[in-house]
């Protein structure tokens, strides 16, 4: 079964506008991680934000913030006042936590990805 | 401090040929990935060692498929014989192993069999 499912392939935007990115994740597992990651075309994997199942508040790092809803399984990426240098892949990626003893603790799975334009 | 290195970053070899990449990790990272991300894809997970141990090669096709981890540093994925499907990306990833803390990438290897 799919754990992170990411439903847009792709997204176009308006530079110096907000853009949200969905992520919807499935987990019987209490603890998990959630995080963001930027792939640029140069192929790197940039780490931009995480959010853990407990806590309570959203997750913000500068221009990013993740807006988790945990009754829904959901952990969408806001990316404010886009810039063209947003243009990337972004992943959503999830790492569930201890219950499953070390087979499963530390296990990070990715979604397939949105691809962003941002258009000047 | 150094990040995760990847080597080579490129490769280009016949269908049936072996090949190896080798992965550096950050040093104190006891957790080491190893993933395949195809053109316009997630990466997906291949191995991951905890230290020298392989914890969750469930993904990994063990009959041309090969990975080690000696002494819980430096990792070796290798591939004996290529396939025309083997063409990818593979990256390497290691963290501190604890749940709120992430993943560092390589630069990876991208792989073309021919």
């Amino acid at each position: 079964a799919q754990k992170i499912t990411q439903t847009q392939p792709g997204m176009f935007v308006q530079e110096k506008e907000a853009v949200t990115l969905d992520c919807t994740y499935d987990t019987s597992d209490p603890s998990y991680g959630l995080f963001w990651y930027k792939q640029p075309s140069s192929g790197e994997m940039i780490f931009l934000i995480y959010q853990g199942s407990y806590d309570q508040q959203n997750a913000t790092e500068g221009r990013y913030s993740l807006n988790f809803q945990k009754a829904r399984k959901s952990a969408n990426l806001v990316i404010s006042a886009s810039q063209l240098g947003d243009s990337a892949m972004y992943f959503c990626a999830m790492r569930e936590g201890q219950k499953f003893g070390i087979q499963g603790a530390q296990k990070l799975v990715f979604g397939q990805g949105t691809r962003l334009t941002i258009n000047p | 401090e150094a990040g995760v290195v990847q080597s080579p970053r490129y490769k280009i070899i016949e269908k049936k040929q072996p090949v190896a990449f080798w992965c550096n990790p950050i040093s104190g990272h006891n957790t080491l990935y190893w993933y395949r991300q195809n053109l316009g894809q997630g990466p997906e997970l291949l191995i991951r060692y905890e230290n020298e141990e392989a914890v969750d090669d469930s993904q990994l096709p063990k009959d041309r498929f090969s990975a080690e981890r000696l002494k819980g540093v430096d990792s070796t994925l290798k591939i004996q014989p290529a396939e025309l499907g083997d063409s990818a990306v593979y990256l390497c990833a290691s963290s501190s192993g604890r749940i709120n803390t992430e993943a560092f990438f390589g630069q990876g290897t991208r792989l073309t069999v021919v």
